[in-house]
């Protein structure tokens, strides 16, 4: 079965770094998403991206955060300078339909020390 | 934007034990999905269920979208079943999908 996948499954790094985040959506869908989850809190939407731009960001996805499908198989999250706050499980989804059912990777949980 | 309230925060059950977790929304929506999510932190899909029921084993799902609401049944609960149980939601209004998550169940079931 067809599945999300999500590299690095955990990333160490120091405040103000960059990271790039990577997922490799289910082969035929077109819409991706990330989320993220703060320890102990839950799940927040942070983009939504269709055919090759941004659809939807919510308040969280500042100038910070960029997203790209730099090939056809890989959609990245790019932090350019990270903060403590940064610090969370980032989840990549994709569906096949813009109201459809979405399926979630693994998940990469981002340590900012 | 929509709310989504989950019912109860949190639910101690005995193996074998049967129980009802609850989601409430407050706008129409068209898609409604449960998740689990386990020690490892991963999000594992239970049902993808915007309207009616679905049986996947042990687990069932009902969704009243007129009423605003879903309900998750758990039978015969295993200590695998532990973990924080996620309802989210899709607003009708939003054509690009985005999931609306409530703030979980913690379920733990004791041997």
């Amino acid at each position: 079965e067809p599945e999300v996948t999500q590299t690095p499954s955990h990333q160490v790094t120091q405040m103000g770094q960059e990271v790039i985040l990577r997922c490799v959506p289910i082969s035929n869908h077109l819409y991706f998403y990330w989320y993220r989850q703060i320890l102990g809190q839950k799940v927040e939407f942070l983009v939504s991206f269709y055919n090759n731009e941004i659809s939807e960001k919510s308040e969280i996805f500042d100038d910070q955060f960029s997203v790209e499908r730099p090939d056809g198989s890989n959609f990245t999250l790019k932090i350019r300078s990270t903060k403590l706050e940064d610090s969370a499980m980032y989840f990549c989804a994709s569906g096949g339909q813009g109201a459809g059912e979405q399926f979630f990777g693994p998940g990469t949980r981002l340590t900012v020390l | 934007g929509i709310q989504v309230e989950q019912s109860p925060p949190d639910l101690i059950l005995q193996e074998g034990a049967n129980s009802t977790l609850r989601c409430n929304f407050s706008d129409s929506v068209n898609n409604l999905q449960w998740f689990h999510q386990n020690p490892w932190g991963q999000l594992i899909n239970l049902f993808y269920i915007p309207s009616g029921t679905k049986q996947n084993g042990r687990l069932s799902a009902t969704t009243v979208a007129t009423e605003r609401y879903s309900l998750l049944y758990i039978s015969s609960s295993q200590t695998t079943d532990s973990g924080v149980y996620f309802c989210a939601v899709g607003g009708s209004t939003d054509s690009w999908g985005k999931l609306q998550f409530g703030a979980g169940t913690q379920v733990v079931v004791t041997p």
